[in-house]
């Protein structure tokens, strides 16, 4: 079955602390992974894609395929890092085919 | 570049009534996804069209339904309203191996 799991609801962090957002995924075949952001009163969004191997907003995910894992990663937590974080998962037809999402983590970070 | 637009922002029905969402993709953008967001549910796939053809639907019962109009915008249509029905609706557009990006959503509320 096509699953993600993002195991926390909630990660609260201080400013300046490393960033952990944790993501795995069942799949039989070559997915697609994505992070999607929501930041308060603002539609979500797309952070990062795991093809395109880009930093974003001090942001990086690797994808571990013995694993199964797409985790976010930052070393250096800013506040207006806080939002819900969605891992997501694409299959045949990579990104255009239907996304499959893990049911998000809330990041705070406290100042 | 406008982005993806929903309308409307908020619609409330009563039960076995009948509800008519509608999403216009960004300019250039031939595929068009809908997704359910219910408390509790996460997001969930309902319906992709591309083209203006049903490419793949989620695991929704047939009174959710949708179509595509040749300038690629799109409507959901929820016929039988049950009190489950209540979620946020997102519309997403996407062009060939490109990302989804997602409207604002449509809050449909069943009384």
């Amino acid at each position: 079955a096509q699953r993600v799991t993002q195991p926390e609801k909630l990660l609260s962090v201080f400013k300046g602390a490393p960033v952990e957002l944790k993501c795995n995924y069942s799949y039989s075949g070559s997915p697609e992974l994505f992070w999607y952001v929501q930041y308060s009163r603002q539609r979500l969004q797309l952070l990062l894609r795991h093809i395109s191997r880009e930093s974003i907003k001090g942001f990086t995910a690797d994808l571990n395929k013995g694993e199964t894992s797409f985790h976010l990663k930052k070393p250096f937590a800013q506040e207006e890092d806080s939002a819900m974080y969605y891992c997501a998962l694409s299959g045949i037809g990579g990104a255009t085919n239907k996304l499959i999402f893990g049911t998000g983590t809330l990041l705070a970070v406290q100042p | 570049e406008a982005g993806v637009t929903q309308s409307p922002t908020h619609l409330i029905k009563t039960r076995g009534q009948q509800a008519t969402l509608r999403c216009s993709p960004i300019s250039g953008h031939t595929s068009v996804y809908w997704y359910q967001q219910a408390l509790g549910l996460g997001l969930q796939f309902l319906l992709w069209y591309d083209e203006g053809e049903e490419r793949n639907r989620g695991n929704f019962p047939p009174r959710f339904s949708g179509r595509q109009f040749p300038n690629y915008s799109s409507e959901l249509n929820v016929n039988a309203l049950e009190l489950e029905d209540s979620a946020l609706y997102l519309c997403a557009s996407s062009t060939q191996g490109q990302p989804q990006h997602f409207g604002d959503g449509t809050r449909l509320s069943i009384l």
